[in-house]
């Protein structure tokens, strides 16, 4: 079993190019979640959803853009680079059947946009 | 706004005990977790708190007041593999998780 991958491992991306970040888990979780980590803050939702077919903003979406055609995948999209957004992104996600919904991530996906 | 307030580092000695605190303010409250988080890896829970009181768990526990808006963490025996970051993040009102920049512990033999 492997929980939650995540592909590129790091990737150096041109500014104004377009990058999708894959994110696959096996847990048959029903959300699934887009963060950023940037030195000396906190994670930083981007995009979420909570079930296959529905997508929703977090506190930073701006720039990117998710989908979530089945339970499995959540793609997240760049659709043209900028440095700011140089940071590592972690996919997680948690089974919303109810009470503790702990989130599980992802190993992170290092970008460099130059 | 909604805030998350822990210590940036703390030192702690091989085999001691060290307390991270948590402060809170945020739209709602739907629970507290704590995550480690080595450096360069993804974060892995720790401990949940959604009721005032301790949990324990092994060699770490940790403490909720909700009427206070505080957790801490304790970690007792401190081992050189402990030396990670703990980030404390709080669900609020929406079911989203607010996070800290978390607290970044160094271990010393």
């Amino acid at each position: 079993i492997a929980g939650i991958t995540q592909a590129p491992t790091s990737q150096i991306l041109a500014a104004g190019r377009r990058m999708t970040l894959r994110c696959t888990q096996d847990m048959r979780h029903n959300a699934m979640y887009w963060y950023r980590q940037d030195l000396g803050l906190g994670l930083r939702l981007i995009h979420y959803s909570n079930t296959a077919g529905t997508t929703g903003k977090g506190e930073v979406p701006d720039g990117y853009s998710v989908s979530r055609a089945n339970t499995d995948d959540f793609p997240l999209t760049l659709a043209s680079a900028v440095p700011s957004q140089t940071s590592v992104y972690f996919c997680a996600s948690s089974d919303r059947a109810g009470g503790q919904e702990t989130q599980y991530f992802g190993p992170g996906t290092r970008l460099l946009v130059l | 706004g909604q805030n998350i307030d822990q210590p940036t580092e703390m030192t702690a000695t091989e085999g001691a005990i060290v307390q991270i605190n948590c402060t809170y303010q945020t739209s709602g409250f739907n629970g507290l977790f704590w995550y480690q988080q080595h450096a360069g890896e993804a974060p892995t829970f720790l401990s949940y708190n959604v009721l005032d009181g301790l949990e324990e768990k092994g060699r770490f526990s940790s403490f909720l007041s909700r009427s206070k808006g505080y957790s801490y963490l304790l970690l007792k025996e401190l081992q050189m593999k402990d030396s990670a970051s703990y980030l404390c993040a709080v669900r609020d009102s929406n079911y989203q998780l607010i996070w800290g920049a978390g607290t970044k512990l160094i271990i010393k033999p």
